[in-house]
């Protein structure tokens, strides 16, 4: 099946802060899903991005499909912004998680 | 627009026991998803619903998994018995198609813990 690649593992941010989640895939897809999943384990939509860019406040993402890898950015982070942050793709009408990245934003 | 609905949201029980779980999709979505997700790893698909039919149950453990989604709606995740390897949550998902291209919409998930 797909190889879905998360960076970094984890991540300290003081508040404030930029920072640059990174996700790799190894074959071609049809859909890219990033999501935030709070301290309450609810997952929270953030991009439907297979291609292109995007932005939604501090947040934006952009996704290289050519090159088979997506880019979160996080502006001005807050504490709000902690949790796990998944990219999903789906090669085969099925989402693929990648491991996450857990994200501390510390006031 | 209401979102994903699940029910209950937490659960414990003792293994060998049995347990369901309910899920209510966003109105208007044929397709459905149940995922498994163990603590500290991304969720993963247990089975996938289109309308009332099974479009893949590849990853479901079938002797003591099952799951059945009546009248193209509601759906209940079952497991009989249950073990200990089975705690985690488990998250409903839906989306308007199963065109490969339609995001996914999770709802709010349920814990389970078995002892």
């Amino acid at each position: 099946g797909i190889q879905v690649e998360q960076s970094p593992p984890d991540l300290i941010l003081q508040e404030g802060a930029n920072s640059t989640l990174r996700c790799n895939f190894s074959d071609s897809v049809n859909n890219l899903q990033w999501f935030h999943q709070n301290p309450w384990g609810q997952l929270i939509n953030l991009f439907y991005i297979p291609s292109g860019t995007k932005q939604n406040g501090r947040l934006s993402a952009t996704t290289v499909a050519t090159e088979r890898y997506s880019l979160l950015y996080i502006s001005s982070s807050q504490t709000t912004d902690s949790g796990v942050y998944f990219c999903a793709v789906e090669p085969d009408y099925k989402l693929s998680f990648g491991a996450g990245t857990t994200v501390t934003v510390r006031a | 627009e209401a979102g994903v609905a699940q029910s209950p949201r937490y659960k414990i029980i003792e293994k060998r026991q049995s347990v369901a779980f309910w899920c209510n999709p966003i109105s208007g979505h044929a397709t459905l998803y149940w995922y498994q997700q163990i603590l500290g790893q991304g969720p993963k698909l247990l089975i996938q619903f289109q309308n009332n039919g099974v479009v893949d149950d590849s990853q479901l453990p079938k002797d003591r998994f099952s799951a059945e989604r009546l009248k193209g709606v509601d759906s209940t995740l079952k497991i009989q018995p249950a073990k200990l390897e089975d705690s985690a949550v488990y998250l409903c998902a839906s989306s308007l198609s199963r065109e490969g291209r339609d995001e996914q919409f999770f709802g709010p998930g349920t814990r389970l813990t078995v002892l």
